[in-house]
């Protein structure tokens, strides 16, 4: 069935700095990739909808200048947590459209995201 | 407004025992699909079922079923037999314009013995 690999799973980091979250459909093309953000105990909050070879459309109240989105390729989505801080810190998770499969969304493992 | 609503928090259910994780939504949408995912501890996203707003019959996919009732925009995830592996997080989803996929907030369900 269709994978999303998403790296890393967990990454620590030091407030200012950024850091670069991949994911990558290994047996399917990816158009869409949609980015999630989850806070312990609460629901995926969509961040944004990420297309190949365009730019990416945020949702309401989420920055871009913040959260770069690139999706350069079929394969891959990246996002970039820029100047990060500990109130970044979160679980941040992945999903490409496959239209091919039966479900429709397959979604990577997530990134726990610490910012110290 | 809330396009997805989950409104427990939590449930307990007894192992071999059913229970029904409730659901509702809203969309003017004629054309929508709903999604059930389980999250264990570890955070992935598990598929568990799929029903299309077109689709006349209730999805079934092993010990998961899912009671559609449209007029009411409905869509409870029922888990048959329960097993302590289905102690996790559930989210209902709804699929709608332009793909994107919104979650409610999530059901946790414990399995005791």
């Amino acid at each position: 069935g269709a994978v999303v690999s998403q790296h890393p799973s967990r990454v620590i980091c030091k407030s200012g700095t950024s850091v670069k979250i991949e994911c990558r459909s290994l047996d399917f093309q990816a158009t869409t990739m949609f980015w999630y953000r989850q806070f312990p105990k609460q629901s995926l909050m969509l961040m944004a909808t990420s297309n190949e070879g365009s730019k990416a459309t945020y949702e309401q109240g989420v920055e871009k200048d913040k959260f770069l989105i690139n999706h350069a390729s079929l394969t891959l989505s990246t996002l970039t947590v820029t100047s990060a801080h500990p109130e970044d810190s979160s679980f941040y998770i992945c999903s490409a459209r496959d239209r091919g499969g039966r479900v429709g969304y397959t979604f990577g493992s997530g990134t726990r995201l610490t910012v110290v | 407004a809330q396009k997805i609503t989950q409104t427990q928090p939590g449930m307990f259910v007894q192992e071999k025992e059913a229970v029904t994780l409730d659901c509702t939504y809203d969309t003017s949408d004629q054309s929508y699909g709903l999604f059930w995912y389980k999250q264990p501890s570890s955070g992935e996203m598990i598929f568990l079922i799929y029903q299309g707003s077109y689709d006349e019959q209730n999805a079934t996919e092993g010990r998961y079923s899912l009671n559609f009732q449209k007029a009411r925009k409905s869509a409870n995830l029922v888990i048959s037999a329960s097993q302590l592996g289905d102690s996790a997080m559930y989210f209902c989803a709804m699929r709608e314009t332009g793909d994107k996929l919104i979650f409610g907030t999530g059901t946790r369900l414990q399995v005791f013995p």
